[in-house]
């Protein structure tokens, strides 16, 4: 298995540019998110989905989209780039163990993103 | 104030000390995890914990529901054991909020 893979590695875009972070992940996990990682700040979820065609918005979702049409893929995008977005982004996907409420995290290698 | 706070945020060491890095959290949780960042970025689950303590290898993660606290030791420690250690708490299903992080560094 791959994992979870995320491309491309690093992008700089124009302010106003728009692109698509590709998430994949070849586990049949259901659960798949979106998160951005600021020095100082730690980890803050962006989007995330239950199941595909299902997406729900996390703590800092303004400035992008998402969708699931599939198990494996779990895209997002930047509608318009501002320099507040320049972050590395990771996606990640879960699993619920057994009949409890946990789930097991697997993290892409990240996308290290720069506005200017 | 964070729903996860972790101290110290920044740790260095001795080869071979005993290391313990400690999360507290204020929120109702289903689990807590101990996540290791390395210096290339990527992030690996080093536990999932919801009760007690787990040990794989030199790490040992403990977990006290009732005190809203958890702690990562690392017994022995070894430069390669230099990352970012992170404590994430799962509020509800797959959704994580995360410490800022444990910068450890071990010097030989």
């Amino acid at each position: 298995n791959a994992g979870v893979t995320q491309t491309p590695k690093f992008q700089v875009l124009k302010t106003g540019q728009s692109m698509t972070l590709q998430c994949a992940q070849d586990m049949n996990h259901e659960y798949m998110s979106w998160y951005r990682q600021d020095p100082g700040m730690g980890l803050r979820l962006i989007h995330y989905s239950v199941g595909a065609g299902i997406t729900d918005q996390g703590e800092v979702p303004n400035g992008y989209n998402v969708s699931r049409s599939t198990t494996e893929d779990f895209p997002l995008r930047l509608l318009s780039a501002a320099p507040s977005q320049t972050s590395v982004y990771f996606c990640a996907s879960s699993y619920s163990r057994g009949a409890g409420p946990s789930y097991e995290q697997y993290f892409g290698p990240g996308t290290r993103l720069t506005v200017t | 104030k964070n729903e996860v706070e972790q101290s110290p945020q920044n740790l260095t060491a001795q080869e071979g000390e005993f290391i313990t890095i400690n999360c507290s959290y204020s929120v109702g949780i289903s689990a807590l995890h101990w996540l290791q960042q390395h210096p290339g970025g990527g992030i690996v689950s080093l536990f999932m914990l919801s009760s007690g303590k787990k040990k794989h290898g030199r790490l040992i993660a403990t977990i006290n529901i009732q005190e809203k606290h958890s702690s990562l030791h690392i017994t022995a420690s070894h430069p390669r054991d230099s990352a970012v250690y992170i404590c994430a708490v799962s509020p509800s299903g797959s959704r994580l909020t995360f410490g800022e992080g444990t910068q450890l560094t071990v010097n030989p």
